[in-house]
């Protein structure tokens, strides 16, 4: 089946710092989600990309899906973004299959 | 609208008995999918249900099971819980399959 990596696993930052967290997967895919799960375990939908370029405030996301990866970008941290990230994609008639995620602590 | 509910919020079982969760999607949303969450596994996924067909089926024992009623709500079922069980069941529905999934708040499972 198909394969969902992101990296880095973990990232700490301090407040107002920018980020790049990185999803990688190892066929074509219909669907690409990315999620925040917040230390109440709640998953939160941020961006469904399959292909191109979303914004939403501080939080942009690139999908590039001839090279099969997907980028999200967190720009002026705050200490509300921590969380684990997590990417997700599924085929054609296949279930979401999701990555490890990406744990991001961000200190005031 | 109101997000995705899930009930009960949090359970402790023992060994043995069977438990019952249930999920109530977003009004209007016809597919249901759930979800197992550890920290060994990760996020993986157990059953999707469009319009009370089961239309995926992830790697799982028989004893999990789950339907979906006419009015899209849907429960999962594990029988013979095992210590293994205990985990965060997460539940998404989505207007259709394959579009956006909203999750909802999980039901975390302790099977002492």
């Amino acid at each position: 089946g198909i394969q969902v990596e992101q990296s880095p696993p973990d990232l700490i930052l301090q407040e107002g710092a920018n980020s790049t967290l990185r999803c990688n997967f190892s066929d074509s895919v219909n669907n690409l989600q990315w999620f925040h799960q917040n230390p109440w375990g709640q998953l939160i939908n941020l961006f469904y990309i399959p292909s191109g370029t979303k914004q939403n405030g501080r939080l942009s996301a690139t999908t590039v899906a001839t090279e099969r990866y997907s980028l999200l970008y967190i720009s002026s941290s705050q200490t509300t973004d921590s969380g684990v990230y997590f990417c997700a994609v599924n085929q054609a008639g296949t279930a979401l299959i999701f990555g490890k995620g990406t744990t991001l602590s961000v200190s005031s | 609208k109101a997000g995705v509910t899930q009930t009960p919020r949090y359970l402790i079982k023992t060994r043995g008995q069977q438990v019952t969760l249930s999920c109530s999607p977003i009004s209007g949303h016809r597919s249901v999918s759930w979800y197992q969450q550890t920290p060994g596994q990760g996020l993986q996924f157990l059953f999707e249900y469009f319009s009370e067909t089961q239309r995926n089926k992830g790697n799982f024992p028989g004893r999990f099971s789950g339907r979906q009623f006419s009015n899209s709500r849907s429960e999962m079922n594990v029988s013979t819980l095992e210590l293994g069980d205990s985990a965060l069941y997460l539940c998404a529905s989505s207007f259709r399959t394959q579009e956006t999934q909203y999750f909802g708040p999980g039901t975390r499972l302790l099977v002492l």
